[in-house]
């Protein structure tokens, strides 16, 4: 596609229930992101993939959350036993890649708005 | 830590009007930085990349400076419309992390006709 596709869009589940978000990268965009928008928070990083280097998972809040991405391009960012306070826009971002395109902006997608009952 | 801090908060402007929202930054060893948009709903659209070397940008009715030594942005909006009307946020690529950005929390912006 034409841009960075997220799914689902919006996601509704009960306290302790696992959640997968789905992201499907820029067609060539080798490095990706996700991100964490909390109400009344600024954007916070969770986790970075860059071809087939092990991932940055220093952004991830606790143990629950959990991302792989296959094949290098689709990615799943998966939070076991949700809690309330995981409720937030789950965001995702693919660019050309690191060191070489330090430069090259960051595509968004919509989001997963993620509400935990 | 680098932390990115966006000024006001809230602006409300009559419709024709130019405008100004401001960002700053503590940490000033950065690669880059982004101005995005959000829409209601939506996710970020990346409006204007300032590179550390370049003092701004500009984008249409948009022009974007930058004034690293200091740790500060400005992002001017000149003529507003009704359809600028959005969340614009300031996002720096440090230089300890090249990859991922630090973002304000936004200034949310209404244009009234």
């Amino acid at each position: 596609g034409a841009g960075v596709s997220q799914s689902p869009s919006n996601k509704v589940t009960e306290k302790g229930k696992d959640v997968e978000l789905r992201c499907d990268p820029i067609s060539g965009h080798t490095a990706l992101y996700w991100y964490r928008q909390s109400l009344g928070q600024g954007l916070e990083f969770l986790i970075y993939f860059q071809g087939n280097s092990a991932p940055d998972k220093s952004g991830l809040p606790s143990d629950r959350f959990s991302a792989e991405r296959t094949g290098g391009s689709v990615s799943t960012l998966t939070i076991q036993r949700t809690q309330q306070e995981d409720s937030a826009v789950y965001l995702c971002a693919s660019s050309l890649g690191s060191w070489a395109y330090s430069n090259q902006p960051q595509h968004f997608g919509d989001g997963t708005r993620l509400s935990i009952l | 830590k680098q932390e990115v801090t966006q000024i006001p908060a809230a602006l409300s402007v009559p419709e024709g009007e130019n405008l100004v929202l401001n960002c700053s930054f503590t940490d000033s060893a950065i690669y880059n930085l982004q101005w995005f948009r959000q829409d209601p709903g939506k996710g970020l659209t990346s409006l204007l990349l300032i590179q550390s070397s370049q003092r701004e940008q500009t984008s249409g009715r948009l022009n974007a400076s930058l004034d690293k030594s200091s740790g500060r942005s400005t992002l001017y909006i000149a003529a507003s419309q009704p359809g600028d009307s959005a969340t614009y946020l300031c996002a720096v690529r440090s230089g300890g992390s090249n990859y991922k950005l630090t973002f304000g929390k936004g200034t949310l912006l209404t244009v009234n006709p």
